[in-house]
């Protein structure tokens, strides 16, 4: 079964240091989201991005966080100058069709900001 | 606004024995609802959907959940517990295009050998 693919599984990083987050969406899925859940917390939304640019995003995704799809497989979550509480478990989904049907979601990307 | 509320965030059952996980919803507008699971260090799973077709929606391993607008509510069930099923279960409402999702707090699901 077609699965999305995050890297690394876990990441640590010092405050103030730039991180990119890592996703491979399913190869004919047209729609890309990043979720994330800080421990013990509900997952939030984060961005949605479609045609190569943000269809909708959180209040969370300030101007610290950016997205991007560099080729044709990558779907990356940049934040420019970690803070403390970007600690958290950081999921990338990816669906064919608009997301009402169902996301197909990856196992996730624990960032740990020291 | 849109949201859910998953009503129980732990629940025990025997091997063997019914389960039943409760969501609650509220949306301004027709939904669609979801249940997902995350079984430890994988990623979320879609178990089931309802997108406004029958509201008795059944999913993989077992499990079926039944949308009833009158009560607000999308409850999964399942009718005999396996080991392998102990995971978190996360109840999900999105609105028209999906592209954001709302998640309950999820519900820890412990089967007892």
């Amino acid at each position: 079964e077609p699965e999305v693919t995050q890297t690394p599984s876990h990441q640590v990083t010092q405050m103030g240091q730039e991180v990119i987050l890592r996703c491979v969406p399913i190869s004919n899925h047209l729609y890309f989201y990043w979720y994330r859940q800080i421990l013990g917390q509900k997952v939030e939304f984060l961005v949605s991005f479609y045609n190569n640019e943000i269809s909708e995003k959180s209040e969370i995704f300030d101007d610290q966080f950016s997205v991007e799809r560099p080729d044709g497989s990558n779907f990356t979550l940049k934040i420019r100058s970690t803070k403390l509480e970007d600690s958290a478990m950081y999921f990338c989904a990816s669906s064919e069709n608009i997301g009402r049907y169902g996301y197909t979601f990856g196992s996730g990307t624990r960032l740990t900001v020291v | 606004a849109q949201s859910v509320t998953q009503l129980d965030s732990h629940v025990s059952v025997s091997e063997g024995t019914p389960v039943l996980l409760r969501c609650n919803y509220s949306s301004s507008y027709s939904p669609s609802l979801f249940w997902y699971v995350q079984h430890p260090n994988k990623g979320l799973q879609l178990l089931l959907k309802y997108t406004s077709a029958a509201t008795l929606v059944k999913g993989i391993n077992g499990f079926e959940a039944e949308f009833k607008k009158s009560e607000t509510s999308f409850h999964l069930t399942k009718p005999s517990a396996h080991m392998s099923d102990a995971a978190e279960y996360f109840c999900v409402v999105t609105l028209n295009t999906g592209n954001q999702f709302y998640f309950g707090t999820g519900t820890s699901l412990t089967v007892i050998p």
